[in-house]
């Protein structure tokens, strides 16, 4: 049971959007924690995707965008395309626990 | 480049040790936290532990799961983070990550390859 909560699996046909949202509480999210976003692309180790919530690292394509709200942030995909088809984590960081740093439990995207 | 490299990793009985390595480079690697990272097969990410950096005395937590078992230490003359694992238990079984903390704001980034310890008798 991850203290953040993330869907099991999503999916979107090539250039369709979809959103993965990641809920927390009062102790990380809720508390003004940030929010930090990672693909791990199949067999691949993870990678840091959307950081500080919203903000994208370079060479991360504009079809990626995050957001945060109360309890809650969420992951945005674009455009989608095959390669995005990757394992999508989140991660914050929680006040109330001897384990500071706090996962979601994934999503796996599948393109149709 | 900005690059974190694990090794050390294995087959290990239960109740056995087992020491995990990580080579810095690319970046002032005192003044950075360095984290463990783990992830069991088919699973997600869970965090393992900390060292914080220079300004904050390199102090070292834990994740109560590994705490009391697991020993993390760094050597900053080497750019290089350890991970001692003994007590091994089947559900140590993961891929473990080495991360460096860019800021709270920031996440984790890079993140290395990984190596993986099986915990099997």
């Amino acid at each position: 049971q991850s203290v953040l909560t993330q869907p099991p699996s999503v999916s979107g046909a090539p250039g369709q959007e979809i959103t993965i949202s990641c809920t927390g509480s009062s102790s990380n999210i809720g508390a003004g924690s940030d929010v930090h976003w990672y693909q791990q692309l199949p067999g691949a180790a993870p990678k840091l995707l959307i950081s500080g919530s919203s903000n994208r690292p370079s060479g991360v394509p504009d079809r990626f965008s995050g957001s945060k709200s109360g309890t809650s942030a969420s992951l945005a995909i674009t455009g989608l395309q095959a390669e995005d088809e990757a394992d999508y984590y989140c991660q914050s960081y929680d006040s109330s626990l001897s384990a500071s740093v706090v996962f979601g439990g994934g999503t796996k995207l599948t393109v149709l | 480049e900005v690059q974190v490299v694990e090794s050390g990793g294995g087959l290990v009985q239960p109740g056995g040790s087992l020491r995990l390595s990580c080579a810095a480079s690319g970046f002032s690697f005192s003044d950075h936290y360095m984290e463990w990272v783990r992830q069991a097969p088919g699973k997600g990410l869970e965090w393992v532990g900390r060292t914080r950096n220079r300004a904050n005395s390199y102090n070292i937590e834990y994740a109560a799961s590994v705490k009391g078992r697991f020993t993390i230490s760094r050597d900053n003359s080497k750019n290089s983070l350890y991970l001692q694992m003994n007590s091994l238990i089947p559900e140590d079984t993961a891929v473990y990550y080495c991360v460096r903390l860019v800021g709270w704001k920031f996440g984790f980034d890079p993140w290395g390859q990984g190596t993986l310890v099986t915990v099997s008798s």
